[in-house]
């Protein structure tokens, strides 16, 4: 299993353009989300999906869109880049709302917004 | 609003002594525990978890222990090793509703470095 995958790596954005974060997962998880991971701020969640056709926002769901269209793939989407989105974004699965409920993170997109 | 606050932003041990990781939450809704470590490059790796029905849970070195009238838990290393040396993250999840929605909140991260 290659777990969680995520696309591009390193991201440099001007201010304005729009992107789409790529995530695929599979493990069969039902439920997948998105974090930013910003200096002293630890990791917030964006968007998660509790499965195929189910979204919803988390913390800090300004500027970005999310579709879950199958299983595996949890695309994020930049609609219109600004410097405060400079981050790095973490994508993440798991079983569910399982009794352990462990999540498995990707490795990373690390975005820079000028 | 950080709903889960980790105040330390580092501690330094000595290899084979004891780490100790500290964490405070505010919100009463949340449901499940979850230490999670994290490499530089490289995304967050869950450790070990605690439901808020339980006080203790132990996984060979590592246990989480949940004070829930004071609102704190802690994750103890035991004995630490070089390898252990990483940001450990203390994550909360708030219990879902009717249709499985929930939200997951992070603390800021402690990182650890055992010495040799």
């Amino acid at each position: 299993n290659a777990g969680v995958t995520q696309t591009p790596k390193f991201q440099v954005l001007k201010t304005g353009q729009s992107m789409t974060l790529q995530c695929a997962q599979d493990m069969n998880h039902e439920y997948m989300s998105w974090y930013r991971q910003d200096p002293g701020m630890g990791l917030r969640l964006i968007h998660y999906s509790v499965g195929a056709g189910i979204t919803d926002q988390g913390e800090v769901p300004n500027g970005y869109n999310v579709s879950r269209s199958t299983t595996e793939d949890f695309p994020l989407r930049l609609l219109s880049a600004a410097p405060s989105q400079t981050s790095v974004y973490f994508c993440a699965s798991s079983f569910g709302t399982g009794a352990h409920y462990e999540q498995y993170f990707g490795p990373g997109t690390r975005l820079t917004v000028t | 609003d950080q709903q889960v606050k980790q105040n330390s932003p580092s501690l330094s041990v000595q290899e084979g002594r004891i780490s100790i990781l500290n964490c405070d939450y505010t919100n009463s809704m949340f449901d499940y525990f979850l230490w999670y470590k994290k490499y530089p490059a490289e995304g967050p790796t869950f450790l070990i978890s605690i439901s808020s029905i339980k006080d203790k849970n132990e996984d060979g070195r590592f246990t989480v222990f949940l004070n829930k009238s004071a609102k704190h838990l802690s994750l103890h290393i035991v004995p630490s090793q070089p390898g252990d040396s990483a940001v450990y993250f203390c994550a909360a999840r708030v219990r879902p509703d009717q249709n499985g929605n929930h939200d997951m909140r992070f603390g800021a991260g402690t990182r650890l470095t055992v010495k040799p």
